[in-house]
């Protein structure tokens, strides 16, 4: 099976910070990499596939980069709807998820 | 809009079985692979397997082979996920989750979540 790695686990930000989240995996899964961001109480939310795909309707300040078995998740400037935990997701071989990065407000 | 509708609560006695709804509507159902993922309370998330509601055929992540069963019914555009045997462990929010993309003549399979249903918590308590 192909594990997912993320980090920080948590990380503490301000408003109009840029912050970027890791994702690494076990082995290459080439580009399929998706991103999804969950608020409390809520089913998760598609934000980025292909690696760096930004699905429509998401803030262009999200964007996604890497290839392999290293990833990064960005938000450019740091809005008050943007603190929630985010997942990786792999789909090369089976579907497996990071085990997700809580985002909060310092 | 598309949307995906879940079944509600559950709370089961261990040793038993649930089995969750997922309605869909605002697109062809027959047309777009269905996912089942698993939140433990406070946990990350788990895929339990997915099911192709054109012609039935499902695939199970190893963990939950023999003990899960995804079906579907065309006629109301409704997926279900029934898992037996369940123990405390099983205790989560269950989500259906709908492919991204149609799986056309070649039933290929996208592989990310798009969207999601609103999560149905099944209890496991004796």
């Amino acid at each position: 099976d192909i594990q997912m790695t993320q980090s920080p686990s948590t990380l503490s930000a301000s408003i109009g910070d840029r912050v970027t989240i890791t994702c690494r995996a076990s082995q290459t899964i080439s580009r399929w990499l998706a991103w999804y961001q969950q608020k409390p109480g809520k089913a998760p939310n598609l934000l980025i596939y292909k690696a760096s795909s930004l699905e429509s309707g998401v803030p262009l300040r999200f964007s996604g980069s890497g290839s392999g078995t290293e990833f990064t998740l960005t938000i450019s400037s740091l809005q008050p709807d943007d603190f929630a935990t985010y997942y990786c997701q792999q789909y090369n071989r089976g579907y497996t998820f990071g085990q997700g990065t809580k985002l909060e407000i310092k | 809009q598309v949307q995906l509708v879940q079944s509600g609560a559950e709370v089961k006695k261990p040793g038993a079985s649930v089995k969750v709804s997922c309605k869909a509507s605002g697109y062809t159902f027959t047309g777009y692979y269905m996912y089942w993922v698993r939140q433990a309370p406070g946990q990350g998330l788990e895929w339990m397997g997915w099911i192709n509601p054109k012609n039935g055929d499902t695939e199970y992540a190893q963990k939950f082979q023999g003990r899960v069963t995804m079906t579907r019914d065309t006629s109301i555009s409704t997926a279900y996920m029934e898992l037996s045997r369940l123990t405390s462990d099983d205790t989560a929010m269950y989500y259906c989750a709908r492919d991204y993309s149609p799986g056309g003549d070649y039933d290929i399979l996208t592989g990310y979540f798009f969207p999601w249903g609103q999560g149905t918590l099944v209890t496991v308590s004796s």
